[in-house]
């Protein structure tokens, strides 16, 4: 298994712009979380899914952003219309069963100018 | 109030020290302890996890809870280059779903 795969690793985007970021899960584990992490903030919980139902998205900062879970192999995280303060690491991340966050992805690295 | 705080360093050592490395929690809600290594550029991989109080050892590796002072630790002996990292610790509710992360420790091991 691969692990949770992200796409894309870089967004380079102008403000204004809508962003789609990408999640593949490991297949078999309920839970779905969606992080930012910036130097300022740290790492952000920002919506957590559970068997593809969102349970709790009062981390996603602004009417901007949204979160779909269609099916339990993919999920994505949009910023529409994308600002500068947007830019941050986000990171896609699942649930082992144990009470933890066991396994993240690489991260998509997003700047908006 | 922050509910999880951790020095954010950076830490420097040279190879072969201990690291000890701590956070501070507010909340005796707080079960669930977990420590979280992150390389550059990564992904936060899981690097040990205890429920309660108590030690928890894996290999050069121990993560130790003290409750009643709301104090987390984990220590690397014999570290090495390789450990280079921001390392983060996390707390969790039992029964919750929302982890609290730290802000993360710099850790630098020189050769």
């Amino acid at each position: 298994d691969a692990g949770v795969i992200q796409s894309p690793r870089h967004e380079v985007t102008e403000m204004g712009q809508e962003v789609t970021l990408r999640c593949k899960p490991i297949s078999g584990h309920n839970s779905l979380f969606w992080y930012r992490q910036t130097m300022m903030r740290g790492l952000e919980l920002l919506i957590y899914f559970n068997n593809n139902v969102p349970i709790d998205d009062s981390g996603m900062p602004e009417d901007r952003f949204s979160a779909k879970m269609p099916n339990a192999s993919f999920s994505t995280l949009k910023i529409q219309p994308s600002e500068p303060r947007d830019s941050a690491v986000y990171f896609c991340a699942q649930d082992a069963g144990g009470g933890t966050e066991a396994f993240f992805g690489q991260g998509t690295r997003l700047t908006v100018v | 109030q922050k509910e999880v705080e951790q020095d954010p360093g950076p830490l420097s050592v040279p190879e072969g020290a201990i690291v000890s490395l701590n956070c501070t929690y507010s909340n005796s809600a707080f079960q669930y302890f977990m420590w979280y290594r992150q390389y550059s550029r990564k992904g936060p991989e899981l690097l040990m996890y205890t429920y309660s109080s108590g030690n928890k050892e894996d290999g050069r590796f121990t993560a130790q809870v003290d409750k009643s002072s709301k104090y987390i630790s984990l220590f690397i002996r014999d570290s090495q280059p390789s450990d280079s990292a921001t390392y983060l610790c996390a707390i969790r509710r039992t029964g919750g779903f929302k982890t609290i992360f730290g802000a993360g420790t710099r850790l630098f091991v020189k050769a």
